[in-house]
């Protein structure tokens, strides 16, 4: 089992320029979840998708974020324009199976952003 | 109120239990989480509880869960200076598919 694999690691841009962060859930996963962490505000959940389909995306803070998930393997969030205010830690998770509440989530490593 | 709530710093010394709380607000929520976040790395899966126990261990780790005055704790008995981290306690409610956490706490192990 690899684990949530998120790409890249690190991330510095400039201010303006479009900015794509990348996931890969575990297999078998059918719950798709990205977060946001920075000091200020914690860990905020930005969007989540069950089966491909998002379900909840009331965390994205703007229309400058969008996520995908175009398969079952793969989700991107894109940032377009990127600002220094989206500096964060991005974090992409997963989850078994929605229907059984145990389930937990698994993290990946995250994509440290650094938007100057 | 919306949110969950820890105790944001905790210090401890080396061979000490070390305690760390947490208020959830969702009495309907079925599970609860704990998770753990070292420095540069992802959060962790710790453990977890069904809202219908009381009680769970797990090697150095026990869970206590008041479901009357929705407070969660974790105890981690005999702390190592590789228990410094981030803990950060998390309720999946009922209805939906949301995972609130909490601000995290972070303890500190002293030599």
């Amino acid at each position: 089992d690899a684990g949530v694999i998120q790409s890249p690691r690190h991330e510095v841009t400039e201010m303006g320029q479009e900015v794509t962060l990348r996931c890969k859930p575990i297999s078998g996963h059918n719950s798709l979840f990205w977060y946001r962490q920075t000091m200020m505000r914690g860990l905020e959940l930005l969007i989540y998708f069950n089966n491909n389909v998002p379900i909840d995306d009331s965390g994205m803070p703007e229309d400058r974020f969008s996520a995908k998930m175009p398969n079952a393997s793969f989700s991107t969030l894109k940032i377009q324009p990127s600002e220094p205010r989206d500096s964060a830690v991005y974090f992409c998770a997963s989850s078994p199976d929605r229907r059984s509440l145990g389930s937990p989530l698994h993290f990946g490593n995250g994509t440290r952003l650094t938007v100057t | 109120g919306e949110d969950v709530e820890q105790s944001l710093f905790l210090s401890v010394r080396e061979g000490d239990s070390s305690v760390i709380n947490c208020t959830y607000t969702d009495s309907s929520s079925t599970y609860l989480y704990w998770y753990k976040q070292e420095p540069g790395a992802g959060l962790q899966l710790l453990t977890y509880i069904f809202s219908n126990m009381d009680m769970k261990q797990d090697q150095r780790l026990t869970v206590l869960l008041n479901k009357k005055d929705k407070h969660l704790s974790l105890r981690i008995a005999d702390t190592q200076t590789g228990d410094s981290a981030i803990y950060f306690c998390a309720e999946r409610r009922y209805y939906g598919q949301n995972f609130v956490f909490g601000p995290g706490t972070r303890l500190s192990v002293l030599p």
